[in-house]
């Protein structure tokens, strides 16, 4: 079946540590998006992109980075300058190189020792 | 400012009744609306998406309705399950394909209890 696979399921950061969140799609899917969801808020833009080697700044990208040097991947690295990096971490995709997120994965939790 | 307000926050039906779960919005210019579900701990999944011309958009025992004039949606659900319990999400999208300007409500939580 096609789809979203995100990894790990849950992840502990220490203070100062870089982290990195995994996104695979095999759903052929040209854009990728990632979405931060705290609690009892709407889900916020990080970083999207429409096509391999190409990314933008979504609503809160300080303390974030992005890569997409293959089409089924989006990883999203939680670095030290993130000084509030508690949250659920969603990633996405879309057909086209443009439009909204029609699948989502089912969620990193990241945590702070 | 692009907002999505949904109401109720949270609520609670027992099973087999029906509810409805509203979306008020001041996102301008409007695309579409989409309704997703979000089960505990995993990513939401879509359920309906509205355009401006739509007014009513079924899947399943899931209804959406959009009022384009008063910026207002809702989501009526038939006949409940245990499985229906999740947050249900109000998403509104605005300008034209390719916008990347999403504005997501912060939920309404639903329990289904037997």
């Amino acid at each position: 079946d096609g789809g979203i696979t995100q990894s790990p399921k849950y992840l502990f950061r220490k203070e100062g540590q870089n982290v990195t969140l995994s996104c695979e799609q095999n759903l052929n899917h040209d854009a990728m998006y990632w979405y931060r969801q705290d609690p009892g808020q709407g889900l916020r833009l990080i970083y999207y992109s429409q096509i391999v080697n190409d990314f933008q700044k979504g609503d809160i990208a300080e303390g974030y980075s992005v890569s997409r040097e293959k089409k089924e991947s989006f990883p999203l690295t939680v670095t030290s300058a993130q000084k509030n990096p508690t949250a659920f971490y969603l990633c996405a995709s879309s057909s086209g190189q443009g439009g909204q997120p029609q699948h989502f994965g089912d969620g990193t939790r990241l945590s702070i020792l | 400012k692009n907002q999505v307000e949904q109401s109720p926050q949270s609520l609670i039906i027992l099973e087999g009744k029906n509810c409805t779960l509203q979306c008020n919005y001041t996102v301008s210019p409007f695309s579409n609306l989409r309704w997703y579900k979000q089960d505990t701990g995993r990513g939401p999944v879509s359920l309906t998406i509205m355009t401006f011309s739509e007014n009513t958009k079924s899947n399943g025992r899931y209804t959406a309705t959009l009022d384009a004039d008063t910026k207002q949606s809702s989501l009526h659900i038939t006949a409940s399950q245990l499985s229906d319990s999740a947050s249900y999400i109000c998403v509104v999208s605005a300008g034209g394909a390719g916008s990347y300007q999403l504005t997501f409500g912060k939920g309404t939580k639903l329990s289904v209890i037997p």
